[in-house]
């Protein structure tokens, strides 16, 4: 069962424009979520997190935001740059599997010049 | 230092073979993990060690055998694997008390 869901294989986007990558949930008990940058046969790299207790994290060119209520958050990119092309995963913490890391299926993003 | 690092990068072996993957961190990190990935799909946990002990294993078939000598060190002994097993094999660490896990590059493994 896919506790950390991202029902958009792919987006491409324009370069300086805006990219937003979006992930839901269902299992309420996850607190923490994490956003990881993935290059084909490289292992993931983090990229940013957030916590429960806020809705909103920014760090430079990327922003996430955080709906508790709704079981949402997403992974804004301003502005778009070629070297973002990747695939985007989100993932959440499980305290069940001692804190392994539950993935979403991940989103292939394409920034074109 | 803030590197996982694995080894070898690429492995080839056939059905008989015995072989193992390699990972280590200096981070002082007592929890690491194994996981699995397929193309197009995201990585699949295997198992977990916290504190060098095997903690969880997630149905692992028994040709995959991991072990932790220290506290440092994580081994993924393969024997007997199917062409089905041919994956990109990533190990991971995680502070006490952080949630953020730090991954190694990967060892893509072909089972021919």
């Amino acid at each position: 069962d896919q506790q950390v869901k991202q029902n958009s294989p792919s987006l491409s986007v324009q370069e300086g424009r805006i990219s937003i990558l979006n992930c839901d949930y269902t299992n309420s008990m996850f607190d923490y979520f994490l956003w990881y940058k993935k290059y084909p046969a490289e292992g993931p790299t983090f990229l940013i997190s957030i916590s429960s207790i806020k809705d909103k994290n920014e760090d430079g060119r990327f922003t996430v935001f955080l709906n508790k209520s709704a079981k949402h958050l997403s992974l804004h990119i301003v502005p778009s740059q070629p070297g973002d092309s990747a695939v985007y995963f989100c993932a959440a913490p499980n305290g069940d599997s001692g804190y392994a890391l539950n993935f979403g299926k991940g989103t292939s993003l394409l920034v074109t010049p | 230092d803030t590197e996982v690092t694995q080894t070898p990068k690429h492995l080839v072996m056939g059905m008989t073979n015995k072989k193992s993957l390699k990972c280590e961190q200096h981070m002082g990190h007592r929890a690491m993990y194994w996981y699995k990935q397929k193309a197009k799909k995201p990585p699949e946990l295997m198992f977990v060690y916290s504190y060098e002990k095997l903690s969880i294993n997630e149905s692992v078939p028994s040709r995959f055998s991991p072990e932790c000598p220290n506290s440092s060190l994580l081994n993924l002994h393969l024997h007997a694997l199917q062409p089905e097993d041919s994956a990109l094999y990533l190990c991971a660490s995680r502070d006490r008390g952080g949630e953020k896990l730090f991954f190694g590059s990967g060892t893509q493994l072909s089972v021919l």
